[in-house]
């Protein structure tokens, strides 16, 4: 199993700033993922965090819209930019070994409200 | 494309009784799947899980079967408890380890 916090919990920030998460394991993992749980509960993956290369993106969800860093094997950052009140989610981290039977671990996630 | 449906909440039972949450999905091959659950305030949790047709996942009086046939993965527990009360997450597995859930389901116990 694998811990993961993230930081911040929660945080309300003006629409057309940015706000970076991050997101720390306690032990080095294969694959790390970010998701977002909108409200009426969805639960929709952004991104692959790859280590040393570029995320990979899952369909609707954008680069410059969503940059994400992934500088080792234990931590990983996910920055929402240029935010508007449609941003407002809560954002979870997970982490896997990455294989096809494996289950993820979850942090417990940051409330992000933009007004 | 590859999907998880999953039953619309909320879901209201009182406390013992029988209960039935409905997830089916579409995949090419034969995904893993799991069911996570979150409780008020908490993060996300591995409740379940089934890597291959016919397995049968439990835990905390839960289970769900794998059922190719009908590509289903429904869970049950035969009596709820008001500390069952929290958000249900169908997901299946997918290549690198990336999951995807359904929509979740609110099950909210009354004692």
């Amino acid at each position: 199993s694998a811990v993961i916090s993230q930081k911040p919990s929660r945080d309300i920030c003006q629409r057309g700033t940015s706000l970076t998460i991050q997101c720390q394991v306690d032990s080095q993992v294969t694959m790390m993922f970010w998701y977002r749980q909108q409200p009426g509960q969805s639960l929709t993956l952004i991104a692959t965090a790859n280590q040393g290369s570029e995320a990979t993106y899952e369909s609707g969800f954008v680069i410059d819209k969503f940059p994400i860093s992934r500088p080792n094997l234990t931590f990983s950052t996910l920055t929402v930019s240029n935010m508007s009140p449609e941003d407002s989610s809560i954002y979870l981290c997970s982490a896997n070994a990455g294989t096809l039977y494996t289950e993820a671990f979850f942090g417990q996630g940051t409330r992000l409200t933009v007004v | 494309g590859d999907s998880v449906t999953q039953m619309e909440g909320p879901v209201t039972l009182s406390e013992e009784a029988f209960l039935t949450i409905n997830c089916t999905y579409t995949a090419t091959g034969y995904p893993s799947l799991f069911w996570y659950v979150q409780y008020p305030g908490e993060g996300l949790q591995l409740l379940l899980k089934a890597t291959k047709a016919d397995d049968k996942g439990s835990n905390k009086g839960f289970e769900a079967t794998y059922r190719k046939e009908t590509t289903s993965f429904h869970l049950e527990k035969g009596s709820v408890q008001v500390s069952d009360s929290a958000v249900y997450f169908c997901g299946r597995g997918s290549t690198l380890g990336r999951l995807y859930f359904g929509r979740g389901t609110q099950l909210t116990v009354w004692p």
